[in-house]
């Protein structure tokens, strides 16, 4: 059956680095992946896109990455802030447009 | 700019009630979907309707009954409630012909059944 792991765990990083969230997949072939952010009690907030045909998106502080043959994405906030603490989700999408998520990763950015 | 309108944000019903969630997409968007998600776990697809006609459906009861009205509006409806229905509901729009922006999703309506 189609498998969307991310840590489980909570990521606690200091503020100022580099936070690194991993999306893997299994028995999939998505079209295209991508993130959201979603805090507590509210709905999920789109992020970026990435196509299968693409290797790197950049969007400010965010970089996502997607290697198919790995199956594999990950998710890059550099410069990290105590505000993007919040649940990271990745989701993936196939030709039906419909979004598959995995079940998050917690991120905490201390001071 | 206008989002996904969820209305109500919190409603309490009792076991074997029913219960309808409206959402309102944002205008132009053709696709509208409805996802679940319980306490701590990701959220789950349960139905969607592009140009108003069912176009996937996913883990929905068949307890559960959804529709999108000639005004784009969506309604789930949810009958004889179950203490396992409390949950999360949302509601995200989208547009196909403009496939880079992700999905909208409202603010939720929770549900809690007693």
């Amino acid at each position: 059956s189609q498998k969307i792991e991310q840590n489980s765990e909570a990521l606690n990083i200091q503020e100022g680095k580099t936070a690194t969230l991993t999306c893997n997949y299994t028995n999939y072939s998505p079209a295209y992946l991508q993130w959201y952010r979603q805090d507590p009690g509210r709905g999920p907030v789109f992020l970026l896109l990435i196509r299968e045909n693409e290797k790197e998106k950049r969007k400010e502080r965010l970089k996502v990455t997607f290697d198919t043959t790995l199956k594999q994405s990950l998710f890059h906030i550099t410069a990290s802030q105590p505000a993007d603490s919040a649940t990271y989700l990745c989701a993936l999408g196939g030709t039906a447009s419909k979004l598959t998520f995995g079940t998050g990763t917690r991120l905490q950015v201390t001071l | 700019a206008a989002g996904v309108i969820q209305s109500p944000r919190h409603l309490i019903k009792e076991k074997r009630e029913t219960a309808t969630l409206k959402c309102y997409p944002i205008p132009r968007h053709d696709t509208v979907y409805w996802y679940q998600q319980g306490p701590g776990q990701d959220p789950q697809f349960l139905i969607s309707f592009y140009e108003k006609m069912q176009s996937d459906k996913g883990s929905i009861p068949d307890r559960f009954s959804a529709q999108q009205f000639s005004d784009y509006h969506s309604e789930l409806n949810m009958s004889s409630l179950e203490l396992g229905d409390s949950a999360l509901y949302f509601c995200a729009s989208s547009s196909e012909r403009k496939n880079n922006y992700g999905y909208t999703f409202g603010s939720g309506t929770r549900l809690t059944v007693v």
